[in-house]
């Protein structure tokens, strides 16, 4: 069974500060990997996603996730974190090249970051 | 604006009753995915709908079902309702299973009383 560990329930952080986000997945097989982010009162929008090539993963608004298959680990980055940055942080992983048998998501608990101006 | 409707928004239900949630997927996908998010806690997986048919079901008892239609909306149905199904449930929509991506609706904010 797939499981996802984030390390922060709660993160607190001063604008320009960088950022990095755990996670850390249990999956035996080839996986892909996502981040959520979910603003106050909005719904899960994806950061980024990795499939398979590079493992430095580029996604919107700056962040970034490096997948390090030998650490089962998928870690969100970001060099100078702002205000507007303030959101609940969903890490999730599903199984990849799995012949269709297995389509869900699986989600960490998530870790909310608060970026104080 | 994420391109997958819920509705509705805000519920509220007594023990025992039923409900029935409803989910248009985004245009152009024609996967529904059901999730729970209780409070504090990431979503869990209910159940997956593809082609009018559950094809993966999550750790939920058969309290909890669903339907998809030709159009590929898709509702959930929940039966005796217990106050720990209190809960936020989001309809992900996806092409072909969503192995490469979901989009995830607002949700329906569900509290049993």
């Amino acid at each position: 069974a797939q499981s996802v560990s984030q390390h922060n329930h709660h993160v607190i952080l001063s604008e320009a500060a960088s950022l990095e986000l755990g996670c850390n997945y249990s999956y035996g097989g080839t996986v892909n990997l996502f981040w959520y982010v979910q603003y106050p009162g909005q719904h899960l929008q994806l950061l980024l996603k990795y499939f398979s090539g590079d493992p430095l993963v580029k996604g919107i608004k700056g962040f970034e996730a490096e997948f390090i298959k030998s650490k089962f680990s998928f870690n969100l980055r970001k060099p100078s974190v702002q205000w507007s940055d303030t959101a609940e942080y969903f890490c999730a992983v599903n199984a990849g090249n799995s012949g269709g048998s297995n389509y869900k998501l699986t989600f960490g608990k998530g870790t909310l970051l608060t970026v104080n101006p | 604006d994420a391109g997958v409707t819920q509705s509705p928004t805000h519920l509220i239900k007594t023990r025992g009753q039923q409900v029935t949630l409803r989910c248009s997927p985004k245009s152009g996908h024609d996967t529904v995915s059901w999730y729970q998010q209780a409070l504090g806690q990431g979503p869990q997986f209910i159940f997956q709908y593809y082609e009018e048919e559950e094809r993966q079901r999550g750790n939920f008892p058969d309290r909890f079902s669903g339907h998809q239609f030709p159009n590929y909306s898709s509702e959930l149905n929940v039966n005796a309702l217990l106050l720990g199904d209190s809960a936020l449930y989001l309809c992900a929509s996806s092409w072909r299973g969503g192995g490469y991506g979901y989009t995830f609706g607002s949700g329906t904010r569900l509290t049993v009383v």
